[in-house]
């Protein structure tokens, strides 16, 4: 079965320091890769998606992913965290062939500490 | 424009009684999905539509959990018999492009499910 693995499932940093949340997927077809964000109490927001364009993604909030294709990993990287990235992180994956349903990462909390 | 929309946003009910869920897609999106997080967890597919073809059905845990969809308008999620185990945030969300990959879906806030 298809399946996304986000390698950890919480993430702590200092404000203004880079973030990195770990993601791979299982190699099959051409895979469409997706991370959203979901605050408390808040709905899921598209961060960034790859879709076999470029392999590095630019994404909203300083966010971006690059996609390799050897590791079968797209992890999520942004330079300098900020206290409002504080949520928690899901990396998904999209088939083709399954009709754009998507496959969810058990998710990545980013905690942010001042 | 308007998101995608859901009712109710709570809903506490007590085991073995039936409970409804409704969404409302973004107009013109043929596509309307359903997912289901757990408490601290991932979200878990559910169902598909899109447009007038046979819904894939194979998200769904077991036969008390069924699904409608009138054309390409509202969506309803039903859950006969409920159990404890299936208290959670049921999403739903719609896209552009019928089975498409590609194109983002659009989520709702979802409808909180508790079985007492």
């Amino acid at each position: 079965a298809q399946s996304v693995t986000q390698l950890d499932s919480h993430v702590s940093v200092s404000e203004g320091t880079p973030v990195l949340l770990r993601c791979n997927y299982s190699s099959s077809y051409s895979p469409s890769l997706f991370w959203y964000v979901q605050h408390p109490n808040k709905g899921l927001q598209l961060l960034l998606k790859y879709t076999s364009a470029a392999t590095l993604v630019k994404g909203i909030n300083g966010f971006e992913a690059e996609f390799k294709k050897s590791e079968t990993s797209f992890h999520l990287t942004k330079p300098s965290a900020h206290m409002s990235d504080a949520a928690e992180y899901f990396c998904v994956v999209s088939y083709y062939n399954q009709g754009g349903k998507l496959i969810f990462g058990q998710g990545t909390e980013l905690s942010v500490k001042p | 424009g308007a998101g995608v929309s859901q009712s109710p946003s709570n809903k506490v009910t007590e085991k073995g009684k039936d409970v409804e869920l409704r969404c409302d897609p973004i107009s013109g999106h043929t596509a309307l999905y359903w997912y289901r997080q757990r408490l601290g967890q991932g979200l878990e597919f559910l169902i598909y539509f899109q447009g007038n073809s046979a819904p894939d059905k194979s998200g769904l845990p077991s036969d008390r959990f069924s699904a409608e969809r009138t054309g390409e308008s509202v969506s309803t999620l039903t859950i006969q018999r409920t159990q404890q185990e299936d208290s959670a945030v049921y999403l739903c969300a719609s896209n552009r492009l019928a089975g498409s990959s590609y194109n983002e879906q659009f989520f709702g806030p979802g409808t909180r499910l508790t079985v007492l």
